[in-house]
């Protein structure tokens, strides 16, 4: 158990279609990071989030946007939903002294 | 070429045996990630390291920092080793960059 939650668990979305996915956290943990992975692929960074501001950003186009929340939540929003977009979004929150990474289960995002 | 390269990609191994996954990186970096991912996508954090060896029940990690390589040994492996192992790395702006993972497969 990691303390980190994310919902939806699974979703199937059309393409064009807008998506939002959520991460809630343990207190005191005031970054998360955001990554798509691929099947059969190694996690992608898409942006991480320190006090509500976006902290750096991976190689993913502005349709992908973030925002982090007082209450260490997070959601992840991506616009005009590709075919390509089909991955396991995960999140992992870490606090600001201690750089273990904990890692939600993950939202298995399929567009259709 | 990929920042951070894990050997092999995929691992079959009989129950008992020893097992060896390698990750070497490219860039510099504050610590190194020996992560679990099972079916169904939940990543569970095993490991983090900065220099030396870490050692857990079966698992130990090694870092080499000079050489830019680390290894994640299981001892006395059993089928509920089976999982993907993914080494991730540490670098400025506290973002992680992950290998392609090490799929592995213990038979009883």
């Amino acid at each position: 158990e990691t303390g980190v939650t994310q919902s939806p668990t699974h979703l199937i979305k059309t393409r064009g279609q807008q998506v939002t996915l959520r991460c809630s956290s343990q207190s005191g943990h005031n970054t998360v990071s955001w990554y798509q992975q691929a099947l059969g692929q190694g996690p992608q960074f898409i942006f991480q989030y320190y006090r509500e501001e976006e902290n750096g950003r991976g190689n993913f186009p502005p349709r992908f946007s973030g925002l982090q929340f007082p209450n260490y939540s997070s959601e992840l929003n991506v616009n005009a939903l590709e075919l390509d977009d089909s991955a396991l979004y995960l999140c992992a929150t870490q606090t600001l002294t201690n750089t273990e990474a904990f890692f939600g289960q993950g939202t298995r995002l399929t567009v259709v | 070429k990929n920042e951070v390269e894990q050997s092999p990609q995929n691992l079959t191994a009989q129950e008992g045996e020893f097992i060896t996954i390698n990750c070497s990186y490219s860039v510099g970096i504050s610590a190194l990630h020996w992560l679990q991912q099972h079916p169904g996508g939940g990543i569970v954090s095993l490991f983090m390291l900065s220099s030396g060896k870490k050692k857990h029940g079966r698992l130990i990690a090694t870092i080499n920092i000079q050489e830019k390589h680390s290894s994640l040994h299981i001892t006395a492996s059993h089928p509920r080793d089976s999982a993907v192992y993914i080494c991730a790395v540490r670098s400025s702006g506290n973002m992680l960059t992950f290998g392609g993972g090490t799929r592995l497969m213990v038979k009883p």
